[in-house]
């Protein structure tokens, strides 16, 4: 089955202690995105890849950082995590950036104390 | 700043009713346009695709667009509570970026 798989899908977690969230597709996809998704806010991208080794920052990067080192594989590292970084956090993932048919992980639900 | 706007709702509509979503974009050159259908705590998926401008059908929902007036719609036939969710559209940038802006996502609630 097709499909974009996220781990946790719930976290809490305290101020300052570093924590990666997974995301890993089986559709041989080469774009995958991390988005956030706040209440009010909409949907925001957080950093994308185009393909191996090849990342770049979204519309609200400050506080992440991401790698590309496997096609399927592109985890999310919050090296010190802050209350403003509660959020719903979803991983994306299309065949390329062109055609845009995007397919989402189920979701982390993080919460930062 | 290029955007996607859409009314926030929420859209109330009966069962068996026809609901209409819309959504303006700002970038003229814009490409592709998409409806997502996101339930509550749940991840987007993807339910129309539409390139050219015209309808596009797909069982209950047909997608318009119209470019020289911006904007995108979703049409949803005989509705049902089943289709009660957030709508958002996307809409991807011209250009070589090809990034996809996203609207704020529209509410729409089927009442039996």
């Amino acid at each position: 089955e097709a499909q974009v798989t996220q781990n946790p899908r719930y976290l809490i977690t305290v101020t300052g202690k570093k924590l990666t969230v997974t995301c890993s597709q089986n559709m041989n996809h080469e774009y995958m995105s991390w988005y956030r998704q706040d209440p009010g806010l909409g949907l925001r991208q957080i950093y994308y890849s185009m393909n191996v080794e090849v990342t770049d920052k979204g519309d609200v990067p400050e506080g992440y950082k991401v790698s590309r080192k496997e096609k399927r594989n592109f985890p999310l590292i919050l090296e010190s995590p802050s209350p403003n970084q509660t959020s719903l956090y979803f991983c994306a993932s299309s065949l390329d950036r062109g055609s845009n048919i995007q397919y989402f992980g189920a979701g982390t639900r993080l919460s930062v104390l | 700043q290029k955007e996607v706007e859409q009314n926030s709702g929420p859209l109330s509509v009966p069962e068996g009713a026809i609901a209409s979503l819309n959504c303006t974009y700002s970038d003229r050159g814009s490409q592709s346009f998409f409806w997502y259908r996101q339930y509550s705590g749940k991840s987007p998926e993807l339910i129309m695709s539409i390139y050219s401008n015209g309808d596009k059908e797909d069982g209950r929902f047909t997608a318009q667009l119209n470019k020289a007036s911006q904007y995108v719609s979703l049409l949803i036939r005989d509705s049902q509570p089943s289709d009660s969710a957030t709508y958002l559209c996307a809409v991807t940038n011209a250009g070589n970026n090809r990034k996809l802006i996203w609207g704020l996502g529209t509410s729409l609630a089927v009442n039996p």
